[in-house]
């Protein structure tokens, strides 16, 4: 069956830190691969994908996530914090031939003026 | 645009008592829709999701049902509320081929 890890379950960074987010997925086959990100009080809303075509995919608000084949990773990326980047952060895949995502359990980013 | 609504926003129920959470989509046709329990730590579990009208697949078993009377609207039921049942529930929708799910902003659920 397939997973997603998220080996970072809590991560506490300041302002201007570098961020990245692991994420592992274990399936052989053709696979989307999602970021979402739930901002307190907020909708899960979309965050960045792949699909295909370039590995490194840039996402809103200064996000981007490089997918390796080779290592069934999927990790987001971020040069520089804002304390606005405070959120839960999941990580979803979703193999070709199926309607489903499978998330891994998140990881709750706090950021720190 | 599309849009996706869910309510009520929070619902506290007793045991025991039966379960309606309603899910709409606007702006879209044929979606595919679909139902989620989000547990602290334990990320989104999917619980059911469906292709169209009448056509519900559950992922899990469990004391919850689902039900598809129109294109747009999704309905998460139970005819007796559990406390286990507690938790934050979430739609979502996609096009019909699959590929990136949209959500709503959920429905927090406390069964005492």
């Amino acid at each position: 069956a397939q997973s997603v890890s998220q080996h970072n379950h809590h991560v506490i960074l300041s302002e201007a830190a570098s961020l990245e987010l692991g994420c592992n997925y274990s399936y052989g086959g053709t696979v989307n691969l999602f970021w979402y990100v739930q901002y307190p009080g907020q909708h899960l809303q979309l965050l960045l994908k792949y699909f295909s075509g370039d590995p490194l995919v840039k996402g809103i608000k200064g996000f981007e996530a490089e997918f390796i084949k080779s290592k069934f990773s999927f990790n987001l990326r971020k040069p520089s914090v804002q304390w606005s980047d405070t959120a839960e952060y999941f990580c979803a895949v979703k193999s070709h031939n199926t309607d489903k995502l499978i998330f891994g359990t998140g990881t709750r980013l706090q950021v720190f003026p | 645009s599309q849009t996706i609504h869910q309510w009520p926003a929070t619902l506290v129920q007793p045991v025991g008592s039966p379960l309606s959470l309603e899910c709409t989509v606007e702006g879209t046709s044929n979606p595919n829709l679909y139902w989620y329990r989000q547990a602290a730590g334990r990320g989104l579990q999917l619980l059911f999701y469906s292709v169209g009208i009448g056509q519900i697949s559950s992922e899990v078993p469990q004391n919850l049902s689902a039900s598809r009377p129109q294109d747009r609207q999704f309905i998460l039921s139970s005819k007796k509320l559990l406390l286990s049942d507690s938790g934050f529930y979430l739609c979502a929708w996609s096009g019909d081929r699959a590929e990136t799910q949209y959500f709503g902003p959920g429905t927090r659920l406390l069964v005492l």
